[in-house]
Parts: structure tokens; sequence; C-alpha cells
């Protein structure tokens, strides 16, 4: 069956660009109508939806994060990649890569642990 | 902006017992797409249920869900402990279209 993995630097300096990498085994990114998308939950805290791409292209993005944020996909690898641009404290969160379909994310990856700081 | 709203915040039962999760929308969710999500500490979120009612794969009988428009209820008919974990409902907007998720409800296994 599918499954994902983050990947990415663990720590990241304040007004940075946290980048991160999801990467799909068993199956294809391109396969099917997926959206492919990131969701991050700060220390204690509850889920943020981040945004989602499908593998058509098109992107949504969370409102709140929408001038910061861009995910994009890579084909040929199999990935797709999560940019957030200058970051601060707040953004320190364990960031998921999901897979969904039919606006549900059915599949994560085990979450990776970013912390913004100097 | 569809606001989620998960009652009670804490949930403590004893095995065998009956737990009813409450999810509230700010609006009515587009086709009842509301979902929930089980996540234990140190892991990461676990899809149960979809569209409202629909069981997620491999996910037992013991776990269901019901709702429509605003109101929306997990019920996990007899409590077994590796029940214990927090528990989510997620819904859909589609204007713009984005997901949303609840605060959650921890349920607590005596």
């Amino acid at each position: 069956q599918v499954q994902l993995q983050e990947s990415g630097p663990g720590l990241v300096k304040p007004s940075q660009t946290l980048s991160l990498t999801c990467t799909v085994s068993g199956g294809s990114i391109n396969s099917g109508y997926y959206f492919w998308s990131w969701i991050r939950q700060h220390p204690g805290k509850g889920l943020e939806w981040i945004g989602y791409i499908y593998s058509t292209g098109s992107t949504y993005y969370n409102p709140s994060l929408k001038s910061r944020v861009t995910i994009s996909i890579d084909s040929s690898k199999n990935q797709f990649s999560l940019n957030l641009n200058s970051v601060t404290a707040a953004d320190t969160a364990v960031y998921y890569c999901a897979r969904g379909t039919n606006v549900v994310a059915a599949v994560w990856g085990q979450g990776t642990l970013v912390t913004v700081s100097s | 902006e569809i606001v989620l709203t998960q009652s009670p915040g804490t949930l403590s039962l004893s095995p065998g017992e009956r737990a009813t999760l409450s999810c509230r929308a700010s609006q009515s969710l587009y086709s009842n797409y509301l979902a929930w999500y089980q996540q234990k500490p140190g892991q990461a979120p676990r899809l149960l249920m979809y569209g409202a009612s629909n069981r997620a794969t491999g996910i037992p009988d013991r776990f269901s869900g019901s709702g429509s428009g605003i109101d929306f209820t997990l019920t996990i008919s007899r409590l077994e402990p590796e029940d214990s974990a927090v528990y989510y409902c997620q819904g859909y907007g589609d204007s713009p279209p984005r997901l949303t998720f609840g605060g959650g409800t921890k349920v607590e296994i005596k």
C-alpha cells in the first residue's frame, strides 16, 4: 500500500524558509484523483491544515498561511514539497504530509518535527 | 470560514462503556464532508470515518458516525483500552476550498 515519508531539516532559523519533502512509495503520485496535503501540529495542540496540491498541479492553501506557503509536486521523483518562508517560532510544529481523496486525509506520513530557533 | 467545535474536551470512561463525541459546525457542511481521526501519543492521526458515517478500511465496527448539517457524532460502543486517544473531526469548506479541524476530544480509559 502507499506510504509517505517526510524529510527535511529539523531546525530552521527565524526569517528563513522551511523546506520539507514528502516521498511517496507504493504508488504513483500521478495515479488517481488524489490530493497531496501538508498538515501541521503545534506542540501539544490540534491539527492545522496548511494546503494541498492535486496531481494536476492545482493548489489550495490555508488563507492564514497563503502569503508564505508554496506546495509543489515533482512527478519524476514521486515527491511533493512544502516551502514556508519568513518563519518564526510560531511555526515550530510537527509537519505531516498526507494523501487524500474526497477531501479526507486517508494516508499520513509519520510526521517530522521542525523547530524554528536561532 | 467553517469552525468546528468539539465537545467534551476530555472524556474519562471505563472499558466496556459507550463514548459519545460531538462535533458541531458553524455552518452546514458541504455534502456531509465530515471525517473523524484518532491520534495516539507520538503517532500520526489515523482516519476512522468519512462522509460522516462510513468506516475507513480496517476500523472496528464498535466505531460509528452519524449526523448531518451542523451536528455530528462519533460513538464508540464498547470502549477498549487501546481506544485511549485524541479524536479530531475534520470538515471541508468550498469557498475557498479548505480543510478544517476541530480542537479534539481526549478519551481517557479509567
